[in-house]
């Protein structure tokens, strides 16, 4: 049961154009939406979160979209940096509850 | 500040083998998860403690099991290890049992090959 998707594995853009990456969602329950950035080699690390009650969060370069009724998020990035190549995770929590359901990630490859 | 650090690096078992792998937690933080991420996936939530009791359990059988200590740390123990248990195990710290807004902080793993 796969609560929390990405369904593209891989996403290359441009340096300077805007990246998104998308997730979906299944369980209505969740409180929190997160995104996780990982490098090789590295565990993942916090980017940026949502709230449910929430749309819309900003911080810096990076956005973060939820749209409830269609249980989706999106994640803009812009502009994209070549630092920015990563593999991105979606993950959702229940507050109070223990685990982060992830998704399976997208890979963010930027060109120059 | 110290961030998660995990032990060791890399191993290597064979089939039928116990392993154990070791997470020291992030300064102040008592609560401790455990996720394996096997290749291609998201981690998978194995199984958490908070001030050394098992906190709630992901779909993993019993021969994976856990420990917290006093100083907060934790080690994972996978008894009859099977090929399917190849995978990068993270650990994951976070001061108190609420996982958001901020998450979880993670540690870079163990990567574990069963042969």
């Amino acid at each position: 049961d796969q609560q929390v998707k990405q369904n593209s594995p891989s996403l290359s853009v441009q340096e300077g154009r805007i990246s998104i990456l998308n997730c979906d969602y299944t369980n209505s329950m969740f409180d929190y939406f997160l995104w996780y950035k990982k490098y090789p080699a590295e565990g993942p690390t916090f980017l940026i979160s949502i709230s449910s009650i929430k749309d819309k969060n900003e911080d810096g370069r990076f956005t973060v979209f939820l749209n409830k009724s269609a249980k989706h998020l999106s994640l803009h990035i812009v502009p994209s940096q070549p630092g920015d190549s990563a593999v991105y995770f979606c993950a959702a929590i229940i507050q109070g509850a223990q685990k982060l359901v992830f998704g399976q990630g997208t890979r963010l490859t930027i060109n120059p | 500040e110290t961030g998660v650090t995990q032990s060791p690096t890399h191993l290597i078992k064979t089939r039928g083998q116990q392993v154990t792998l070791r997470c020291s937690s992030q300064s102040g933080h008592n609560t401790v998860s455990w996720y394996q991420q096997a290749l291609g996936q998201g981690p998978q939530f194995i199984f958490q403690y908070y001030r050394e009791e098992e906190n709630g359990r992901g779909n993993f059988p019993p021969r994976f099991s856990g420990l917290q200590f006093p100083n907060y740390s934790s080690e994972l123990n996978v008894n009859a290890l099977e090929l399917d248990d190849s995978a990068l195990y993270l650990c994951a710290s976070s001061p108190g049992l609420a996982g958001a807004p901020r998450g979880q902080f993670f540690g870079p793993g163990t990567r574990l090959t069963v042969l």
